[in-house]
């Protein structure tokens, strides 16, 4: 099947630095990617959905210019974490698609997130 | 709005033991409906779908049933093993719109030998 990666799988950073997780999609062009947050014992929220060559749509109460989403080509999507805070540290899941908007989704492994 | 609710876990079966998981759901129009797996230290893997009322989804022995008249989803299994043991979720996906998924909480699975 289809594989999505993400990279790092986990990073430890001091608060305030800013953070890059990488989500590939490695055997298909993806139109179309979503980023997730997971809380622990908790499910999946979606943050953002971001297409090919334009400006990624947030969800309601979801900080743009904390959370900065870059898909600048049909197989990579980045989400940079700006001035980290404690509070930032999660469990963050890409998606992809690539069959647009409503092509079968597959995901990445996840990047966990630690912010001393 | 559309909201997907599951049993709360952990679930904790004995080896061979038959497994249901609840899941309702609220949504307007048609979603489709979707089990989602995620074993430990991995990322989801898509379990099963359905698209359409009384559409039954079904893999690795696992089944669903998209119940339009009970708003459900249930996941069963007859005799589960020990390598079931995941996170399993519930999720459905409006057919109208960008495609997000919207996600249950989440059921822990622990099968012990």
């Amino acid at each position: 099947g289809a594989v999505v990666s993400q990279h790092p799988s986990w990073v430890i950073c001091k608060s305030g630095t800013s953070v890059k997780i990488e989500c590939r999609s490695l055997d298909f062009q993806a139109t179309t990617m979503f980023w997730y947050r997971q809380f622990p014992k908790q499910s999946l929220m979606l943050m953002a959905t971001s297409n090919e060559g334009s400006k990624a749509t947030y969800e309601q109460g979801v900080e743009k210019d904390k959370f900065l989403i870059n898909h600048a080509s049909l197989t990579l999507s980045t989400l940079t974490v700006t001035s980290a805070h404690p509070e930032d540290s999660s469990f963050y899941i890409c998606s992809a698609s690539g069959q647009g908007a409503t092509g079968e989704l597959f995901f990445g492994e996840g990047s966990r997130l630690t912010v001393l | 709005g559309n909201s997907v609710t599951q049993m709360e876990g952990p679930v904790t079966l004995s080896e061979e033991a038959f497994l249901t998981i609840n899941c309702t759901y609220t949504a307007t129009g048609y979603p489709s409906l979707f089990w989602y797996v995620q074993y430990p230290g991995e990322g989801l893997q898509l379990l099963l779908k359905a698209t359409k009322a009384d559409d039954k989804g079904s893999n690795k022995g696992f089944e669903a049933t998209y119940r339009k008249e009970t708003t459900s989803f249930h996941l069963e299994k007859g005799s589960v093993q020990v390598s079931d043991s995941a996170v399993y979720f519930c999720a459905l996906r409006r057919s109208s719109n960008t495609g997000k998924l919207i996600f249950g909480q989440g059921t822990t699975l622990q099968v012990k030998p």
